[in-house]
């Protein structure tokens, strides 16, 4: 059973617009997120996190929001760039001491066009 | 060193052999951690390491799967008789343990068991 889940396997945008990629968990003991981006041939690499005492975290074009009632977080980027265009992993952890640990979602591909 | 290296960055193995995977983290961390990662998910966790103890190894998929880290640096994933639903990457991935949940992630070793 899937704790992350990523719904949307890709997202197309245009440069300059905004991205908006979504993810949703079902452990209510999650306490920590975090967004990966993957390129090709490479491993995932830290983009952004939030705890959940926050609502927002914000780092440049990235910005994160963690809504903890509807258990749902989404990473916008703004303005899309086509050097964005890459797999998103949405990950968390935390609760019952396993804070170590990330469950991570399927992965979005973003592929923002020129 | 600069980064999480991984080696054999590919392996082919037939079905039956035993084969170890090397992980070699970012020099000044603590906490090591595999993951497993079959095509089109997310990673998923396997073990992990703080210096040469290893606190959880609860997603180690069988007896078959080991791991260890004897002096808290370079860690080695070793799968005995290995078969086919083995073939993944398998990531690994180290942080600093001081209260981050951010991993560093290495390239992965894509295993393929034929």
């Amino acid at each position: 059973d899937q704790q992350v889940k990523q719904n949307s396997p890709s997202l197309s945008v245009q440069e300059g617009r905004i991205s908006i990629l979504n993810c949703d968990y079902t452990n209510s003991m999650f306490d920590y997120f975090l967004w990966y981006k993957k390129y090709p041939a490479e491993g995932p690499t830290f983009l952004i996190s939030i705890s959940s005492i926050k609502d927002k975290n914000e780092d440049g074009r990235f910005t994160v929001f963690l809504n903890k009632s509807a258990k749902h977080l989404s990473l916008h980027i703004v303005p899309s760039q086509p050097g964005d265009s890459a797999v998103y992993f949405c990950a968390a952890s935390g609760g019952g001491g396993s804070n170590y640990k990330l469950t991570f979602g399927k992965g979005t591909l973003l592929t923002v066009n020129p | 060193g600069a980064g999480v290296s991984q080696s054999p960055r590919y392996k082919v193995t037939k079905r039956g052999q035993d084969v170890t995977l090397r992980c070699d983290p970012i020099s000044s961390h603590a906490t090591l951690y595999w993951y497993q990662q079959a095509l089109g998910q997310g990673p998923e966790f396997l073990t992990y390491f703080n210096y040469e103890a290893q606190p959880d190894k609860s997603g180690l998929p069988s007896d078959r799967f080991s791991a260890e880290r004897p002096e808290g640096s370079i860690s080695t994933l070793t799968i005995q008789r290995t078969e086919q639903r083995d073939s993944a990457m398998y990531r690994c991935a180290s942080s600093s343990g001081m209260g981050t949940n951010e991993q560093f992630f290495g390239p992965g070793t894509r295993l393929t068991v034929l």
